[in-house]
C-alpha cells in the first residue's frame, strides 16, 4: 500500500524566502506526482503535476523536482510571498493513473 | 470551462436524515472521485467510478452511504441516515489530460455538518 509522507507538518518563514517542502513515497512505481494548495476553507488547486518520466515542472515561482527511484518530491518555492500561506499537498498517482494517495500536507505561513 | 461542479456548498443538517450531495465533472473526463477531508483523517477517497461505473468503493465507510454516477455529467453521494461523525467536507474530483498526463481537478467540496 503506497505511504506518502510529508515533510515539515508546518513551515513559517519571512516574507522572500526560498523554501523547500518535502514530500516521500514508498511505492516507486507511480504513474505521477501532483502538487496541490489548499487555502483554509477552500478545495484543492492544482499547482504542479509531473510525470513519472520527468524529473521536474516548472510554473512561475514554483519549481517541483520528482526522484523516483529514491521515493522523493520536493516543491520549491521562490522568493516567497504572504499570499503563498496555504496548506500544500503531495500525492502520488498509482501506475494506472486511476488513484491518488494523498501525504498529510506542510502547512505554510510566510510573514511579511 | 467551468471546472469541477459540488452543491451544495454548505450543508447542516440533523442526525438521522438524509443528506445528498452532488457533483458535475469536467466534460470529458472519465474517471470521477469522491473523497473525505477531516482534520484528524487528512483526505480519504471513498468512492470512484471509471465511465460511470463503480470501481472500487473500499473507501465507503458504512453501508449507510452510498454513491451512483447514472451519466457522465452527474454524481452523486447519500448519507442516509446521517450521524455526528460524518461532519466534514466531501470533495468530488474528476481526472483528464493535464498537458500530457492525467491529473485530477478538485470541486470547491461541500462542508457537511450534522448536529
Amino acid at each position: 500500500k503506497q505511504e506518502v509522507t510529508q515533510i515539515p507538518a508546518a513551515l513559517s518563514v519571512p516574507e522572500g524566502e526560498n523554501l523547500v517542502l518535502n514530500c516521500s513515497f514508498t511505492d516507486s512505481a507511480i504513474y505521477n506526482l501532483q502538487w496541490f494548495r489548499q487555502d483554509p476553507g477552500k478545495g484543492l488547486t492544482s499547482l504542479l503535476l509531473i510525470q513519472s518520466s520527468q524529473r521536474e515542472q516548472t510554473s512561475g515561482r514554483l519549481n517541483a523536482s520528482l526522484d523516483k527511484s529514491s521515493g522523493r518530491s520536493t516543491l520549491y518555492i521562490a522568493a516567497s510571498q504572504p499570499g503563498d500561506s496555504a496548506t500544500y499537498l503531495c500525492a502520488v498517482g498509482e501506475t494506472s493513473g486511476s488513484r491518488l494517495t494523498f501525504g498529510e500536507g506542510t502547512q505554510l505561513t510566510v510573514n511579511p | 470551462d467551468a471546472g469541477v461542479i459540488q452543491s451544495p456548498r454548505h450543508e447542516v443538517t440533523e442526525m438521522g436524515q438524509e443528506v445528498t450531495l452532488r457533483c458535475k465533472p469536467i466534460s470529458g473526463h472519465d474517471y470521477l472521485f469522491w473523497y473525505r477531508q477531516t482534520m484528524m483523517r487528512g483526505l480519504e477517497l471513498l468512492i470512484y467510478f471509471n465511465n460511470n461505473v463503480p470501481i472500487d468503493d473500499s473507501g465507503m465507510p458504512e453501508d449507510r452511504f452510498s454513491a451512483k454516477m447514472p451519466n457522465a455529467s452527474f454524481s452523486t453521494l447519500k448519507i442516509q441516515p446521517s450521524e455526528p461523525r460524518d461532519s466534514a467536507v466531501y470533495f468530488c474530483a474528476s481526472r483528464g489530460l493535464i498537458r500530457d498526463s492525467y491529473g485530477y481537478t478538485f470541486g470547491s467540496g461541500t462542508r457537511l455538518t450534522v448536529v
